[in-house]
């Protein structure tokens, strides 16, 4: 079993569409990170999201951490087709502790 | 600014045969680096991680070895490659002094074992 669930594992939405994506655990996190991976290159840091509850905002994309800082989410609005890739999200529990989940695949289809 | 570089970018390689991957990060000092492996469906496997010259960690029992020469080189080998060791191979840093721990990841090995 997976220490951080992702879902949908699959989205393939049209363009304009908006989109929310779920990074879950039942463990508590100290600081969770989304990347977004390109096929065939290394993922990218989108951002940290640190503090319960706490919401963060970059351009179309919104994060928003848990109260309980177990869970996370990502909201795309307007998805354009550069937004395509895989959504990886990754939580940290101590020093040099992090784990990735699978990852959501995105496509947005012009 | 802070560039991290991996090499080769592909690589295929026969059953039996060694494997040195390259990893060298610019422009930071003292990072902590780490060795990823990411195989389709199951995300980014932590392999090996350093803290710092000589000091390698492993996270699971393989096939593989990690080496630490220089402060900003990191290097993933084996002796004898396996059907399983095929995959995405990455290579990360992150600040070593930082409390959330973000890292930077480099463009990544496609090894192939025939």
């Amino acid at each position: 079993t997976q220490l951080l669930e992702q879902s949908p594992q699959f989205l393939s939405i049209q363009e304009g569409e908006n989109l929310t994506v779920y990074c879950n655990s039942s463990s508590v996190f100290s600081s969770l990170q989304w990347y977004r991976q390109e096929p065939g290159e290394g993922p990218v840091l989108l951002v940290t999201v640190v503090t319960g509850g706490e919401v963060k905002k970059l351009k179309r994309l919104t994060f928003q951490f848990g109260d309980a800082r177990k869970d996370s989410s990502l909201h795309i609005t307007a998805a354009q087709p550069g937004d395509t890739g895989l959504y990886l999200c990754a939580g940290e529990r101590g020093y040099q502790k992090v784990t990735f989940g699978i990852g959501t695949k995105l496509q947005v289809i012009p | 600014s802070q560039t991290i570089h991996q090499w080769p970018a592909t690589l295929v390689q026969p059953v039996g045969s060694p494997l040195s991957l390259e990893c060298t990060v610019e422009g930071t000092s003292n990072p902590n680096l780490y060795w990823y492996r990411q195989a389709a469906g199951r995300g980014l496997q932590l392999l090996f991680y350093s803290v710092g010259i000589g000091q390698i960690s492993s996270e699971v029992p393989q096939n593989l070895s990690a080496s630490r020469p220089q402060d900003r080189q990191f290097i993933l080998s084996s002796k004898k490659l396996l059907l399983s060791d095929s995959g995405f191979y990455l290579c990360a840093w992150s600040v070593g002094t930082r409390v959330n721990n973000e890292q930077f990841f480099g463009p990544g090995t496609r090894l192939t074992v025939l």
